[in-house]
């Protein structure tokens, strides 16, 4: 299957400064790109889906303004926690989707962030 | 609203046994379906797949029985290993969209 990677893996941040996470599909181009946030033990929960080239739609109840995400190439989008608090911790995931992945949804190893 | 319906939430399986995950949907627009595989810490992986025009599709150890008219389908593991286990997500996808809708998860265990 398709590749997507994620970096950072695992991050630690103070309260109140910004964390970035890069999403890359890796083999092929990635048309829409989803953002995840999973807390322990339970299911996804779609944050945001993003279109190449074009600003994301955020799911109901998630902040545009605290959630920045980038869609700028085929290959890259990126998250932005902007003023992080420690109820921002938990494991980001980002999932692409493309022609060249058969629209399949596939997923990064995801983002463990950690606010202090 | 979930939109997806997963159960058991948790699961235990002797080593060699049959695994059942049960997912249900109620929203018809639905075509495709996807069972992902979660280890702790990752993120999911795609399984296995079925669009509701089989009834069942099967891929090595891993079966997907779908019912159309219940709005039901299901993952059986056969021959459970302890490499199985993990967190297993059913998904639906409504026709001509990307998104996905997860249902809320199995943590299955197999004993050795």
């Amino acid at each position: 299957g398709a590749v997507v990677s994620q970096h950072p893996s695992r991050v630690i941040c103070k309260s109140g400064t910004s964390v970035k996470i890069e999403c890359r599909s890796l083999d092929f181009q990635a048309t829409t790109m989803f953002w995840y946030r999973q807390f322990p033990k339970q299911s996804l929960m779609l944050m945001a889906t993003s279109n190449e080239g074009s600003k994301a739609t955020y799911e109901q109840g998630v902040e545009k303004d605290k959630f920045l995400i980038n869609h700028a190439s085929l290959t890259l989008s990126t998250l932005t926690v902007t003023s992080a608090h420690p109820e921002d911790s938990s494991f980001y995931i980002c999932s692409a989707s493309g022609q060249g992945a058969s629209y399949e949804q596939y997923f990064g190893p995801g983002t463990r962030l950690t606010v202090t | 609203q979930q939109q997806v319906k997963q159960s058991p939430q948790s699961l235990i399986v002797q080593k060699g046994g049959i695994s059942i995950i049960n997912c249900a949907y109620e929203n018809t627009a639905f075509d495709y379906f996807p069972w992902y595989q979660q280890f702790p810490g990752k993120g999911p992986a795609l399984l296995i797949a079925i669009r509701p025009d089989v009834s069942e599709k099967k891929e090595g150890r891993f079966t997907i029985s779908f019912n159309k008219s219940a709005k039901q389908f299901s993952l059986h593991i056969m021959d459970s290993q302890p490499g199985d286990s993990a967190t297993y997500f059913c998904a639906a996808r409504v026709i001509g969209a990307n998104n996905l809708f997860f249902g809320t998860g199995t943590r299955l265990t197999v004993i050795p």
